[in-house]
C-alpha cells in the first residue's frame, strides 16, 4: 500500500517555508524523498534511515519518526528552483528494501 | 557514464500488441526496479530484482513479465498491450533499497 503524503498542493512565494509529510500505515526502516521536475525523472533528495533521524539538503531537510511511521520534509525560505512534485519512498523492516513511493505533493514557488 | 539508459524514450502501440521496454546500467548496481506514473497515482512498483536470476512482484505487476539475466540489464515486458498500460515507465537503479534510487530518463508509452 502507498504511503499517503500531504498536502496534495502546495503554492507559496519565494521565501516562504511548507513542511510536506509522509505517513505509512506499515512499519518503516527508512524513508526516501525525491524531486521531480516537469517531464523530468524524479531526482534523489535524501534517505532516513533511523527512527528520528534528521537530514538536510541545502535549505531542505526531514524528520522521520519510525514509531509513528511518518517523515516530514521541511523546505525553508523558498526558491523558485524548488517548485516540483516531491515523492515520499518507504521501505519496509525486512524482506528485502523495496521502495514503495507516495502519490506526491506538487509545490510550486512563485516570485 | 550514461547512469541509467531507458530505450524507446516513447512508443506507440495497438491494443493486443507486444513489446519490450529496454533498461541498461552501468553502475554496477545490484537493485532494480520498473515503476510506472499515471497521473494522481505518483510511482507505482511493478516488479523489482535484488540481482541476477531474482526477481520479485511489486504493486501492479499484472499484465508485465521480467527477468534479470544480467546484472546490467532489466527488460520490462508486456505480452498483449491494454490500454490501461498508458502510462510513463520508470527504471530506478540502486545499491539497494535502502540507497539513493538513480531513475533513468523514462519511456512515455500509448497504447490504442
Amino acid at each position: 500500500q502507498q504511503p499517503v503524503q500531504s498536502p496534495q498542493a502546495v503554492i507559496l512565494r519565494e521565501g516562504e517555508d511548507a513542511v510536506i509529510n509522509c505517513s505509512s500505515s506499515k512499519a518503516l526502516y527508512s524513508v526516501h524523498w525525491y524531486r521531480q521536475k516537469h517531464g523530468e525523472a524524479p531526482v534523489f533528495l535524501m534517505i532516513l534511515l533511523k527512527g528520528g533521524e534528521q537530514k538536510g539538503h541545502e535549505k531542505i531537510s526531514a524528520s522521520f519518526n519510525e514509531k509513528k511511521q511518518q517523515s516530514s520534509l521541511y523546505l525553508t525560505a523558498s526558491q523558485l528552483s524548488y517548485s516540483g512534485t516531491y515523492f515520499c519512498g518507504t521501505v519496509p523492516p525486512g524482506g528485502y528494501q523495496k521502495v514503495t513511493f507516495g502519490t506526491g505533493t506538487k509545490l510550486q514557488v512563485i516570485p | 557514464n550514461a547512469g541509467v539508459t531507458q530505450t524507446p524514450k516513447f512508443q506507440v502501440l495497438k491494443t493486443g500488441q507486444s513489446m519490450t521496454l529496454q533498461c541498461a546500467q552501468d553502475m554496477n548496481h545490484e537493485y532494480m526496479s520498473w515503476y510506472r506514473q499515471d497521473p494522481g497515482m505518483g510511482l507505482r512498483l511493478i516488479h523489482y530484482s535484488v540481482g541476477a536470476g531474482i526477481t520479485d512482484q511489486g504493486e501492479v505487476p499484472n499484465g508485465y513479465n521480467v527477468s534479470r539475466s544480467t546484472t546490467e540489464d532489466f527488460p520490462l515486458r508486456l505480452l498483449s498491450a491494454a490500454p490501461s498500460q498508458t502510462s510513463v515507465y520508470f527504471c530506478a537503479v540502486g545499491k539497494g533499497g535502502n540507497q539513493p534510487q538513480h531513475f533513468g530518463d523514462g519511456t512515455r508509452l500509448s497504447i490504442l
